[in-house]
């Protein structure tokens, strides 16, 4: 299978300051990467689509601007909540699809939980 | 933007005994996937089985199969010999066409409680 890391599992924050979770693709090449939030007991929200090498693109309603989103190579993808409030506290996943072989599926990482203080 | 339905929030279902999920979905595009996906309490997603759109034939994985009714939008998960293990939230989720970024969209999810 295909194996999707993420990183920090778990990090808790205090209210103004900025948190970066990495997202890595340990043995696929993946193009396109996703980042869901998940509020307890609900389902994944899709945040927003990122792109290696391009802008991502966000989903309506979520704020580029407080959920940075970065893809600088085919296995990194890095969601950065900048100046974190306590209502950004939630779990966010990230997923990945193959480059190459391409089998529609989507391969998720652990999540990340974050608690802002 | 494509929409998923689970009506059932909650499932139980004795071990060893068998269980169907339900997932609705509506689409407009005629390529697509479908997934169903386990999340366990390690909250780690995991491919339980996938179903290509364009195949009539239901996709079956072990003790898991699916009754994919394409003209109704209807894709639904049987799970046969519960075992302990298969307790977990499960979503249903859509990969929608590659002019669409090939977006997944999910359900609300239902919680499968296995009884001893």
């Amino acid at each position: 299978g295909a194996v999707v890391s993420q990183h920090p599992s778990r990090v808790i924050c205090k209210s103004g300051t900025s948190v970066k979770i990495e997202c890595r693709s340990l043995d696929f090449q993946a193009t396109t990467m996703f980042w869901y939030r998940q509020f307890p007991k609900q389902s994944l929200m899709l945040m927003a689509t990122s792109n290696e090498g391009s802008k991502a693109t966000y989903e309506q309603g979520v704020e580029k601007d407080k959920f940075l989103i970065n893809h600088a190579s085919l296995t990194l993808s890095t969601l950065t909540v900048t100046s974190a409030h306590p209502e950004d506290s939630s779990f966010y996943i990230c997923s990945a699809r193959k480059q190459v072989d391409d089998t529609g599926e989507l391969f998720f990482g652990e999540g990340s939980r974050l608690t802002v203080l | 933007a494509q929409t998923v339905t689970q009506s059932q929030p909650e499932m139980s279902v004795q071990e060893a005994e068998t269980v169907t999920l339900s997932c609705t979905y509506d689409t407009s595009e005629s390529d697509y996937y479908l997934f169903w996906y386990k999340q366990p309490p390690s909250r780690q997603m995991i491919l339980v089985i996938r179903q290509e759109a364009y195949k009539q034939q239901n996709a079956t994985e072990n003790r898991f199969s699916v009754n994919f009714q394409k003209a109704a939008k209807s894709f639904s998960l049987k799970i046969s010999d519960s075992q302990l293990g298969d307790a977990a939230m499960y979503f249903c989720a859509y990969r929608s066409a590659p002019a669409n970024f090939n977006k997944f969209y999910f359900g609300s999810g239902t919680k499968l409680n296995v009884k001893p």
